[in-house]
């Protein structure tokens, strides 16, 4: 049973271009949520996505973008990144089931660099 | 790998003691936390969670502690490992529709051999 996978695992960019990252969520969940994660903090939610529309979004600019896939994978887009963006981006996916709260699961990220 | 825990708090313990980590939530709302255990280059890997309608949640090796009163949480973790050795974070969330967890700053534990 494949986990959350992310790609790539590492990249580098420079100021004020495009990135695009993706995930592919644990086998039989729906929804997929981005995080961003700074050197020394703990992650911080950028949105989220279920039934391929952007369901929750967190306080970040609308240079942070998404997308989701019929087949429940999904893309983080940014654009015109700037060197604050450098960050550790982080992919969880999980089952909505109503009322419950269930288990959020994380893939390894993507280290994106900005030069 | 890149470090995530450069400026967080740390606890430093004795391999085969016992851990306990702390963690103060902010949102009364929140009925669902949870703890993730992150090594240095990797994502977040879940340990264990516990509902709002429980106080106390045991796994292998670690036990879940929650206060709603006081909104705080605890991870004790038995007879500590050097494999135990990362930044643990405690999440709160709100069960019920959409998934979405809030991140508390993280603790380093640090296991001496």
């Amino acid at each position: 049973d494949a986990g959350v996978t992310q790609s790539p695992t590492h990249l580098i960019k420079t100021r004020g271009q495009q990135v695009t990252l993706r995930c592919s969520p644990k086998s039989g969940h729906d929804t997929v949520s981005w995080y961003q994660q700074a050197l020394g903090q703990g992650p911080q939610f950028i949105f989220q996505y279920y039934e391929e529309e952007e369901r929750q979004r967190g306080n970040f600019p609308d240079r942070f973008s998404g997308h989701q896939f019929p087949n429940y994978s999904s893309e983080l887009n940014v654009n015109a990144l700037l060197l604050g963006d450098s960050a550790l981006y982080l992919c969880a996916s999980s089952l909505v089931l109503g009322n419950s709260g269930n288990t959020i699961y994380f893939g390894e990220g993507s280290w994106l660099t900005v030069v | 790998g890149e470090s995530v825990g450069l400026h967080l708090p740390t606890l430093s313990v004795q391999e085969g003691d016992n851990s306990i980590i702390n963690c103060a939530y902010s949102n009364s709302a929140s009925d669902y936390f949870i703890w993730y255990k992150q090594e240095s280059g990797k994502g977040p890997q879940f340990i264990i969670d516990i509902r709002s309608n429980m106080d106390k949640r045991q796994g292998q090796r670690v036990t879940v502690l929650l206060n709603k009163t006081v909104k705080h949480l605890s991870l004790q973790i038995a007879a500590t490992q050097p494999g135990d050795s990362a930044v643990y974070f405690c999440a709160e969330g709100i069960s019920g529709g959409y998934q979405k967890v809030t991140f508390g700053i993280g603790t380093k534990l640090q296991v001496i051999p």
